[in-house]
């Protein structure tokens, strides 16, 4: 079965703490992206890629950055937490197919920066 | 840019009753429409999708979305919903055009409640 897995259910952090959220896949997909769920808001994308090392930002990449080194690993760092940061961080991938693909996404993080 | 619209903020019907989730778009162009489903603590799961042809698509669990180009909907529809049905939906697009550009535009939601 396809599986996108995210490293923690649950965070908590502190304000200023430097945050890793992990994802990994194992479905060889090529593009993996990162986005945070808020209640009204729906789902807001920060960052995506399409291959290994490469990144592109998407539409709320602020206070945020992401690392890509192999394939199936794409990580959402927050430099320095913020409160405004606290979310629900949804990671998903796909293969190719010009964009008709589903997204597979994992379980979800639910960050609490206090 | 594309954008979603999702009017309803919550949806209640009785177990058995047809069950209508609202989406409309705006992109340029043919869109790719989506939608996803998430249940109580768990991750979202793909429903149907819209690519090209009958307008009409069919998907998981039994629902069903209707393409509309002239009206700019998707809506969801399940003709018997179950109490299992109450979840979180989302409706998403894509414009086609660019062939490596796989951002999604997700709505807000629309919550589900199902009642017995």
């Amino acid at each position: 079965d396809v599986k996108v897995t995210q490293s923690s259910r649950y965070l908590v952090k502190r304000t200023g703490e430097k945050v890793f959220l992990e994802c990994v896949q194992d479905m060889d997909h090529e593009n993996m992206f990162w986005y945070r769920q808020d209640p009204g808001l729906g789902l807001r994308l920060i960052y995506f890629s399409y291959d290994v090392k490469m990144k592109e930002k998407g539409d709320i990449p602020e206070g945020y950055s992401v690392s890509r080194e192999k394939k199936e690993r794409f990580s959402l760092i927050l430099e320095s937490a913020s409160t405004n940061q606290t979310s629900m961080y949804l990671c998903a991938s796909t293969t190719g197919g010009g964009g008709r693909s589903k997204l597979f996404f994992g379980s979800g993080t639910q960050l609490s920066v206090l | 840019a594309q954008s979603v619209a999702q009017p309803e903020d919550q949806v209640n019907v009785a177990e058995g009753n047809p069950l209508t989730v609202k989406c409309t778009y705006s992109v340029s162009g043919n869109p790719y429409l989506f939608w996803y489903v998430q249940y109580p603590n768990r991750g979202l799961q793909f429903l149907l999708k819209y690519i090209t042809g009958d307008n009409l698509v069919k998907g998981s669990y039994g629902f069903e979305a209707e393409f509309n180009k002239s009206q700019t909907s998707f809506h969801l529809k399940k003709p018997s919903a179950l109490v299992s049905d109450s979840a979180l939906y989302f409706c998403a697009v894509r414009p086609p055009e660019r062939s490596n550009d796989y951002k999604l535009s997700f709505g807000a939601g629309t919550t589900v409640t199902v009642r017995a």
